[in-house]
């Protein structure tokens, strides 16, 4: 089974706050990928990781970054919180075909 | 660009009651792959089902079922003699083989999603 966590259910943090959000595959999976998740909107990529040290823009990259320098951890660093970012974000991680996701990170920014 | 629309935003049936959650997209690749995605009130989104561009079968899973059409950019979800713990939302999404020449590492595009709930 693929198991994909992430690093808080639930986060409450203040504007202009820098935050992190980890995500950590146990499988060896090349490809990586966060998404937010916002009421009519469905998920929209941010960004996507496929290799160490690789990423690119996925469709709403601003006021976003990544890092991923292991191959199991990809983080997702707001460098500073607003509070349109108050959503929910999704990890997922793709081998072949489809995607398996994280349980997903509830972040309110005040 | 691709789209995924899921004109639906909720649907609310009686236990027993069959459902059909629908899905249209747009692409202008010939090979893709569609996904069907649940994502129940605990929030980890549950994969469902893959389905290739070259392959309109339809399938059945239980009393879930999957109705390709190309000819109409459809990928309609059924789910027959619904139960409680089919209420979820449910995502309908769409993944290009190759962008522009090069890969798309699999990045999907998801609709808006149709919440189900399914009452006693």
């Amino acid at each position: 089974d693929v198991k994909v966590t992430q690093s808080s259910r639930y986060l409450v943090k203040r504007t202009g706050e820098k935050v992190f959000l980890e995500c950590v595959q146990d499988m060896d999976h090349e490809n990586m990928f966060w998404y937010r998740q916002d009421p009519g909107l469905g998920l929209r990529l941010i960004y996507f990781s496929y290799d160490v040290k690789m990423k690119e823009k996925g469709d709403i990259p601003e006021g976003y970054s990544v890092s991923r320098e292991k191959k199991e951890r990809f983080s997702l660093i707001l460098e500073s919180a607003s509070t349109n970012q108050t959503s929910m974000y999704l990890c997922a991680t793709r081998l072949l075909y489809e995607q398996y996701f994280g349980p997903g990170t509830r972040l309110t920014v005040t | 660009a691709q789209k995924v629309t899921q004109a639906q935003t909720e649907i609310s049936v009686v236990e027993k009651e069959d459902v059909t959650l629908d899905c249209v997209y747009e692409t202008r690749d010939t090979t893709y792959y569609l996904f069907w995605y649940k994502q129940p009130p605990s929030g980890e989104l549950v994969f469902l089902i893959r389905r290739n561009s070259f392959d309109e079968q339809n399938e059945i899973s239980g009393r879930y079922s999957w109705n390709f059409q190309k000819s109409t950019s459809s990928f309609n979800f059924t789910i027959t003699a619904s139960q409680v713990v089919d209420s979820a939302v449910y995502f309908c999404a769409l993944s290009e083989v190759n962008n522009a020449g090069g890969t798309s590492y699999g990045k999907l595009t998801f609709g808006q999603g149709t919440i189900l709930t399914v009452h006693p």
